[in-house]
C-alpha cells in the first residue's frame, strides 16, 4: 500500500528538549516537505527536499531543521522545541516532473511544547 | 509570492443540498490547482484538481470550475452527504515542481 508514515502521532515535551519527528514514504518519491497546520492559519510549509542531500526552506523554516540521507526518509528536527511550535505536523510526498503530481500527506504528529 | 484566499471559512448544509467553496489566487502564472480534503484525525487528501487549459472539471458529485480571468476557482458538491464533512483545503502552484501554496482551509459541516 502506498503511503507516508509519520512517528510519534503525538508527543509531548517541554521547552528546549530536542526532538525528532520521522518520515518515510513507501512510492519512490523525489519531493517531500514538512507542513505545520494551525488553526486559522491552514497549512504552511516548513521545509521540502528536492531529492536525496538537496533540501530548502518553506515559508516557516524558523526552530526546524530537516535532513536528506536517504530517499524514503525525511526526518524534522526541533533542536531546542519552544511553546510556539506547538502544532499539528504533516510529511508529504510527491513525484518530480514537468507536470504537478499528488502530494500524498501523513497521519499527522500532534506536537504540545510546554 | 502566491497567495491563496478562501471563502467562506465555514460552511453549514442540509444534507442533500449543495455546497460550493471559492479561492482566489495572486499569481497570473498558477496553472495547477488541486482541492484536498481533510477528515477529522487525517492527513489532507488529493479529491479533485484542474489545469489552466480546462475551465470544468467533473468526478461524481464533485466538480471544480475555474475563472483565470478573475483569477478565482471553486469546488462544487452537489447532493451532500455526512461523511462530506470535513476541511476543505485548495491550493494554487506554477505546476512542475514549483510549490503548491494552500488557502487557509474550509470547514464543511452537513447536517443530516
Amino acid at each position: 500500500e502506498a503511503q507516508v508514515t509519520q512517528n510519534p502521532r503525538y508527543l509531548i515535551t517541554v521547552t528546549g528538549k530536542k526532538l525528532t519527528v520521522t518520515c518515510s514514504q513507501n512510492m519512490n518519491h523525489e519531493y517531500m516537505s514538512w507542513y505545520r497546520q494551525d488553526p486559522g492559519l491552514g497549512l504552511r510549509q516548513i521545509y521540502y527536499s528536492m531529492n536525496v542531500e538537496v533540501t530548502d526552506k518553506g515559508d516557516v523554516p524558523e526552530g526546524y531543521k530537516v535532513s536528506r540521507k536517504e530517499k524514503r526518509n525525511f526526518p524534522l528536527i526541533l533542536e531546542s522545541p519552544s511553546p510556539n511550535q506547538t502544532s499539528l505536523y504533516f510529511c508529504a510526498s510527491h513525484k518530480a516532473g514537468d507536470v504537478s503530481y499528488e502530494q500524498y500527506f501523513g497521519p499527522g504528529t500532534r506536537l504540545t511544547v510546554t | 509570492g502566491e497567495n491563496v484566499e478562501q471563502h467562506p471559512s465555514t460552511l453549514s448544509v442540509q444534507e442533500g443540498d449543495s455546497a460550493v467553496i471559492k479561492c482566489t489566487y495572486s499569481d497570473s502564472a498558477s496553472n495547477y490547482f488541486p482541492w484536498y480534503k481533510q477528515e477529522l484525525g487525517k492527513g489532507p487528501q488529493l479529491i479533485i484538481d484542474i489545469r489552466s487549459n480546462v475551465g470544468e472539471k467533473k468526478d461524481q458529485r464533485i466538480a471544480v470550475t475555474l475563472n483565470k480571468t478573475a483569477k478565482h476557482f471553486s469546488l462544487h458538491i452537489t447532493e451532500t452527504q455526512p461523511e462530506d464533512s470535513a476541511v476543505y483545503f485548495c491550493a494554487a502552484s506554477r505546476g512542475g515542481n514549483n510549490r503548491l501554496a494552500f488557502g487557509k482551509g474550509n470547514q464543511v459541516v452537513v447536517i443530516p
